[in-house]
């Protein structure tokens, strides 16, 4: 039930586009995103629910395409800051539970 | 300023001495939870609260206790702790339910890293 977050890891030059996948086996209401850096806490980023979001603020977008029960993070034209791991978390249709994915590591180097 | 605050950060304990870490949060926030963060698997919910007083099971709840008896203050207890409790926790709180209110995100606290020997 775990939704499967791809890549693992990744690592990028300054100034590249990055984009995280969040899928999940079963039917969602909701995707949560949120980053971690090292040693600190989780933030929030952005909630999208099904009906096709999409949503974005400053070069950090996301969209939830509920048929394919998977959500994509894009982030463009990555900067130093974006360093850290992404978590997706999932909130199932049948349960309401919000289950988080392992986390896709990004490593942007200068 | 607006935060969950968590302590201690770093705890280190033997086998079977109980032990709370503290969670505390001033935005007024109804919901409330323990996470359990380990290597590839990401967060676990432990507990959680909706309001004072109501307490609800997460994915991982043995070996754990949770209070709730002020709004702002959401304690985790480990009666005995064991070495498989070794971990990072986190608190985190809300406005709403955040499973279901597209307004009411997380905020977390720190984070307490927690080793039992």
């Amino acid at each position: 039930q775990q939704p499967v977050q791809s890549p693992q890891a990744v690592i990028l030059r300054e100034g590249e586009d990055a984009v995280i996948n969040c899928s999940s086996s079963k039917a969602l209401y909701s995707v949560h995103w949120y980053r971690q850096k090292h040693g600190e806490a989780p933030v929030f980023l952005m909630i999208l629910l099904k009906g096709g979001e999409q949503k974005g603020h400053d070069k950090i977008s996301a969209s939830f395409n509920e048929k394919k029960q998977q959500s994509s993070l894009y982030l463009t034209a990555s900067q130093l800051s974006y360093s850290g791991t992404y978590f997706c978390g999932t909130v199932q249709d049948s349960n309401y539970q919000l289950i988080w994915g392992a986390g896709t590591k990004l490593i942007i180097k200068p | 300023e607006a935060q969950v605050t968590q302590n201690p950060r770093y705890l280190i304990t033997v086998t079977g001495k109980k032990l709370t870490v503290t969670c505390s949060q001033n935005m007024n926030h109804e919901y409330m939870s323990w996470y359990r963060q380990d290597p590839g698997l990401g967060l676990r919910q432990i507990y959680y609260s909706m309001n004072v007083e109501v307490t609800d099971k997460g994915d991982v709840p043995e070996g754990y206790k949770v209070s709730r008896k002020e709004k702002r203050n959401f304690p985790l207890i480990l009666e005995s702790p064991s070495p498989n409790q070794t971990s990072l926790y986190f608190c985190a709180s809300s406005f709403g339910d955040p499973r279901t209110q597209s307004t009411s995100p997380l905020h977390f606290g720190n984070g307490t890293r927690l080793t039992v020997t």
